[in-house]
């Protein structure tokens, strides 16, 4: 079936440095991504969304980017703060009906000081 | 600003024992869904309910059962717990579906089966 999936199961970046963590969906009827972050003992929490007919959308020090010829999706957060150490999941809506969403594995990112 | 509420965060059950995974949201939303969360997996989709009245079943919905009490309220229920069955539970809200609004998770229940 269709899936979401990452490149990158691991991330490690230095406190101050720009993250960037990719995303890659094969379903190219999806019409709106999420990216979350969750914290260790948290449920996921909401970063930023975008929809498909957009390329980029901006957010207070992230920015997602979306590729629709490659099928790509990447959160960028700029000057990465210990606190944004956690893990990211990106996830698709496949649309229709169901209206549910479908979600990677996650990728840990790890910021040291 | 509460959000959405899952009780207990813990539980601790024995094979074959029932229980109730509590989930509220304050948020007005219409559709509310629950998920489960293993290492190594993405979160996977167990029910959802679209609307009040509604329920719907997702990608792995065998052996649980929810009920939508009411516009707030969407319970889970392990008629007969299994060890395949734990797992970390999160529910999560949305103002509707279809819908290309952000789902709202709760903290989750970390639920073992001995």
């Amino acid at each position: 079936g269709e899936s979401v999936g990452l490149h990158l199961p691991t991330l490690s970046v230095q406190e101050g440095d720009n993250s960037i963590i990719n995303c890659a969906y094969s379903n190219s009827a999806s019409d709106y991504f999420i990216w979350y972050k969750q914290e260790s003992g948290k449920g996921p929490q909401f970063i930023i969304d975008i929809r498909s007919n957009m390329d980029k959308r901006q957010g207070q020090r992230v920015t997602v980017l979306l590729n629709k010829t490659v099928k790509h999706l990447s959160l960028q957060i700029a000057a990465t703060q210990p606190g944004d150490s956690a893990v990211y999941f990106c996830a698709e809506n496949l649309g229709g009906s169901q209206g549910n969403l479908i979600f990677g594995k996650g990728t840990k990112l790890s910021v040291k000081p | 600003n509460a959000g959405v509420t899952q009780t207990p965060k813990f539980q601790v059950l024995k094979t074959g024992q029932s229980m109730t995974l509590q989930c509220a949201q304050d948020m007005n939303h219409n559709s509310m869904y629950w998920y489960r969360q293993d290492p190594g997996m993405g979160l996977r989709l167990i029910y959802y309910s679209a609307s009040e009245g509604t329920t719907d079943k997702g990608e792995v919905p065998n052996g649980y059962n929810v009920s939508r009490l009411n516009k707030r309220e969407f319970s889970l229920r392990l008629e007969s717990a299994a060890p395949s069955q734990t797992s970390v539970y999160f529910c999560a809200s949305s103002l509707r579906v279809p819908s290309n609004q952000p789902q709202h998770f709760g903290d989750g229940t970390r639920l073992s089966i001995l």
